[in-house]
């Protein structure tokens, strides 16, 4: 049974550039939500989405946007990047019904220059 | 502003001793809390949670214990191993509101 799969593990991008990062979650689960780790910090919460909709949203720019596909799998893209965009960002898995434990995938760490 | 907050930031404890995290919350509306263990290079992997109607909840070496009328939670690690070593988040979430508010994290450290 996979659990949450991200890609990639790494990438650099300079700064004013756009960045598309992917997420494939648990299998059994409907809902994705998004994380943002800076180093040294716990997570803080971009984003989740659920039957292909934006359901909540963190205090987080016009620049990080995502989607969810039919097969619940999930984006995130940031636009215009800057250097403070350099983090973790993790992805948590969920079944949507009654508050579910969330689960976490490995990341993608992003790196900003 | 952090919705819950975590201490200590750091601890180091003796192989076979325990560990003690502290965290606490101002949203009442607050009814899930887990806690999560990571790894360096690893994403956060769930640990253990709670909902508030039960003041302690034991799995293995792993234990919370809860306190609803002071908005604390806290992790005790029983019996801790050097593989224990790692770092620690306490987070929240409500029953209409799915996103988690994590706290500061705890780094763990177990001396063989």
């Amino acid at each position: 049974d996979a659990g949450v799969t991200q890609s990639p593990t790494h990438l650099i991008k300079t700064r004013g550039q756009q960045v598309t990062l992917r997420c494939s979650p648990k299998s059994g689960h409907d809902t994705v939500s998004w994380y943002q780790q800076a180093l040294g910090q716990g997570p803080q919460f971009i984003f989740q989405y659920y039957e292909e909709e934006e359901r909540q949203r963190g205090n987080f720019p016009d620049r990080f946007s995502g989607h969810q596909f039919p097969n619940y799998s999930s984006e995130l893209n940031v636009n215009a990047l800057l250097l403070g965009d350099s983090a973790l960002y993790l992805c948590a898995s969920s079944f949507r019904q009654g508050n579910q434990p969330q689960h976490f995938g490995d990341g993608t760490r992003l790196s900003i220059l | 502003q952090q919705q819950v907050k975590q201490s200590p930031q750091s601890l180091i404890v003796q192989k076979g001793g325990i560990s003690i995290i502290n965290c606490a919350y101002e949203n009442t509306a607050f009814d899930y809390f887990p806690w999560y263990q990571q790894f360096p290079g690893k994403g956060p992997a769930l640990l253990i949670a709670i909902r508030p109607d039960v003041s302690e909840k034991k799995e293995g070496r792993f234990t919370i214990s809860f306190n609803k009328s002071a908005k604390q939670f806290s992790l005790h690690i029983m019996d801790s191993q050097p593989g224990d070593s790692a770092t620690y988040f306490c987070a929240a979430s409500g029953a209409n509101d799915y996103k988690l508010s994590f706290g500061a994290g705890t780094t763990v450290t177990v001396r063989a």
